[in-house]
């Protein structure tokens, strides 16, 4: 079984819903990523998160460190938010900063 | 503008054949990294240096050596080529003191046959 597991593995949407995609881990983290990659293969950071929830812009991600589960929502869904979402993991411990990634969702918007 | 830049962006290689794979960083980042990434398969590390000076291996660091040149610079090299080896591979950078926020590259899509 994958340490970090995402949901689902592919979504298409209407333009202008509301976008939930899932991760749940199974070890101890000190920080989880949400990253982006477009098409054209290049990988942004969108969100690094201990606790909580961040924004930014049309994008929310939380966080339940007790549950071992994460979320990104977009709202106001664009097809410019086609993408593919990638969750990973830092894991707790240990001084270095390597991740552990999900397979990743694929997110296509319909106009 | 700042930031990681990878070289080359393409490349196919013969069954055998060698070559090194650029990755450079100007945001003074101490971790560099390099990954794997496969068809339904998350991104996979191959190897890393958390500082200058210092490698150490990732998950699937077989038919790799990498180089950390310097502070910028992070250099990742096949020696003989295994069709095994085709992938998208992505150097990345990261800092402590900002959190471990991780910069990528944009991907060396490299093909061997």
């Amino acid at each position: 079984k994958n340490e970090v597991e995402q949901s689902p593995q592919n979504l298409t949407a209407q333009e202008g819903e509301f976008i939930t995609i899932n991760c749940s881990y199974s070890v101890g983290i000190s920080a989880l990523h949400w990253l982006q990659q477009h098409p054209g293969g290049g990988i942004v950071s969108l969100f690094m998160l201990s606790s909580g929830k961040k924004k930014h812009g049309r994008l929310i991600a939380t966080i339940n460190i007790q549950e071992k589960h994460s979320s990104l929502h977009i709202t106001a869904s664009h097809p410019r938010d086609s993408a593919v979402y990638i969750c990973a993991v830092k894991r707790a411990g240990g001084g270095n900063e390597k991740l552990t990634f999900g397979t990743g969702t694929r997110l296509t918007i319909i106009p | 503008n700042a930031g990681v830049t990878q070289t080359p962006k393409f490349q196919v290689l013969k069954t055998g054949q060698s070559m090194t794979l650029q990755c450079a960083q100007d945001m003074n980042h101490n971790s560099m990294y390099w990954y794997r990434q496969d068809p339904g398969m998350g991104l996979r590390l191959i190897y890393y240096s958390a500082s200058e000076g210092t490698t150490d291996k990732g998950e699937v660091p077989n038919g790799y050596n990498v180089s950390r040149l310097n502070k910028r610079e992070f250099s990742l090299r096949l020696e003989s080529a295994a069709p095994s080896q085709t992938s998208v591979y992505f150097c990345a950078s990261s800092v402590r003191t900002d959190n471990y926020g991780y910069t990528f590259g944009s991907g060396t899509r490299l093909t061997v046959v």
